[in-house]
């Protein structure tokens, strides 16, 4: 089956400017969640979606930060302005059931880095 | 404070060796541990899944370990080849919530 796609892989912006990524998950995941990895560290979750509800958002930064999942499959998430403090890998997961025994299928990541 | 706590930080080791990574968590309650890979530039894989009544469980030469009680986890890699190189996340599941609480990760370098 194929994985979770995002794009774009890299994005070099500078600070005040706006980004976007976006992420597909795999076929009939209902679970979508997008996490913030910084250089050296474990993945943060931002926010976590199920179908196209918000399960969980209560580690992203609002005022700067959205993201929105139409119709319960792709996903994007939106920086503006950007700092540079956003400079990192933005990862999305998928999962096909959110129980005990769900497996999260990460994408490759977008690497941020903010100038 | 839920908090998920890794050792070492890295570790370098010869190929073939075996070596043993560490997790200590705070997270309760306790759902399941999981252990995930993550290879420069990718994002991470599941290794292996343990819930509580679980104690030990294998995938390969991965065989991960799980102590409810004192809170621990360990993952032992058997025979290192090149290929693990990479990033070793403990991540815990508190029960009642979807939340995960990702460690720092270990950082394993294999050499030839």
């Amino acid at each position: 089956e194929a994985g979770v796609a995002q794009s774009p892989r890299y994005k070099i912006i500078e600070k005040r400017q706006s980004v976007a990524f976006w992420c597909n998950p795999i076929s009939g995941h209902a679970t979508l969640y997008w996490y913030q990895q910084i250089l050296g560290q474990g993945p943060k979750l931002l926010i976590q979606f199920q179908n196209n509800g918000v399960v969980d958002d209560s580690q992203l930064p609002k005022d700067r930060f959205s993201a929105e999942r139409l119709k319960g499959v792709d996903s994007t998430l939106k920086i503006q302005p950007a700092k540079l403090e956003d400079s990192a890998v933005y990862l999305c997961a998928s999962s096909y059931v959110a129980g005990v025994q769900e497996t999260q299928y990460f994408g490759p990541g977008t690497r941020l880095l903010v100038l | 404070k839920n908090q998920v706590e890794q050792s070492p930080q890295s570790l370098i080791i010869l190929e073939g060796k075996n070596c043993t990574l560490q997790c200590n968590y705070t997270v309760s309650p306790f759902s399941n541990l999981r252990w995930y890979k993550q290879d420069t530039g990718r994002g991470p894989v599941s290794l292996t899944i343990m819930t509580f009544s679980e104690n030990t469980k294998s995938n390969g030469r991965y065989t991960a370990t799980l102590d409810a009680d004192t809170k621990q986890s360990s993952l032992h890699i058997t025979a290192s080849q090149l290929s693990d190189s990479a990033s070793y996340i403990c991540v815990v599941r508190a029960s009642g919530t979807y939340k995960y609480i990702f460690g720092t990760g270990t950082r394993l370098k294999v050499l030839a």
